[in-house]
């Protein structure tokens, strides 16, 4: 268990619709990334949060928004959907910087879209 | 920004034998570089890392080497078992804070 909890597990909506995916960091970690894994693809970096702040961009789509609240849980928001953005969403969390240790990554929330 | 590819996208060795994993990226700047293990159903966890001031690490049954002028760093395992079969990621970090991961090996071991 990597400390790092991410719900929905699962998600099946409808093109158009707008979902929310959540990550509760482990207990002490200030950072907090959000990546995408399609089929046959690699973890695409879309976002990092660092105590609140946005830290670093990737390749997110403008349709997509996250944010990091107080607590430090951050929120994924995907909005408009396609059929495209079918995939798997880890939300990682770390003390610090990406470049400092490890990311602790969560069991993800596969995202179905019909 | 960086850019990193993997090699074989999947690999099937006996047990006992080596796996080899071969991983090069573009940034210069790169100076950390980890590797991931994704077990089915899980997210991936972070199974060796090294960073660029040295040329090889060792975990036990797991090394990586890393030849900045070639830009580009492996990952051996050696004696596998079953459990090592997964889909193992490399990854670059070039100081912006974000990690570039390689498109994943799909490690499988046969008994």
């Amino acid at each position: 268990d990597s400390g790092v909890t991410q719900t929905p597990k699962h998600l099946i909506t409808a093109t158009g619709q707008r979902v929310t995916l959540r990550c509760s960091p482990r207990s002490g970690d200030l950072s907090v990334y959000w990546y995408q894994q399609s089929l046959d693809q690699g973890l695409q970096f879309l976002i990092q949060y660092y105590n609140g702040e946005e830290r670093a961009k990737g390749n997110i789509l403008e349709r997509f928004s996250a944010q990091q609240f107080p607590d430090l849980h951050s929120e994924l928001n995907l909005s408009s959907l396609e059929l495209g953005d079918s995939a798997l969403y880890f939300c990682a969390s770390s003390a610090g910087f990406a470049n400092t240790g490890e990311l602790f990554f969560g069991e993800g929330s596969r995202l179905t879209v019909l | 920004g960086e850019n990193v590819e993997q090699h074989p996208s999947t690999l099937s060795v006996q047990e006992g034998d080596s796996a080899v994993i071969k991983c090069t990226y573009s940034d210069s700047a790169s100076n950390y570089f980890p590797w991931y293990k994704q077990e089915l159903g899980k997210g991936p966890q972070l199974i060796i890392d090294i960073r660029s001031n040295v040329g090889e690490k060792k975990d036990q049954r797991i090394a990586v080497t890393l030849n900045k002028t070639a830009k580009h760093f492996s990952l051996h395992i050696t004696e596998t078992q079953p459990e090592d079969s997964a889909v193992y990621f490399c990854s670059g970090e070039a100081g912006n804070e974000k990690l570039t991961f390689g498109t994943g090996t799909r490690l499988t071991i046969i008994p």
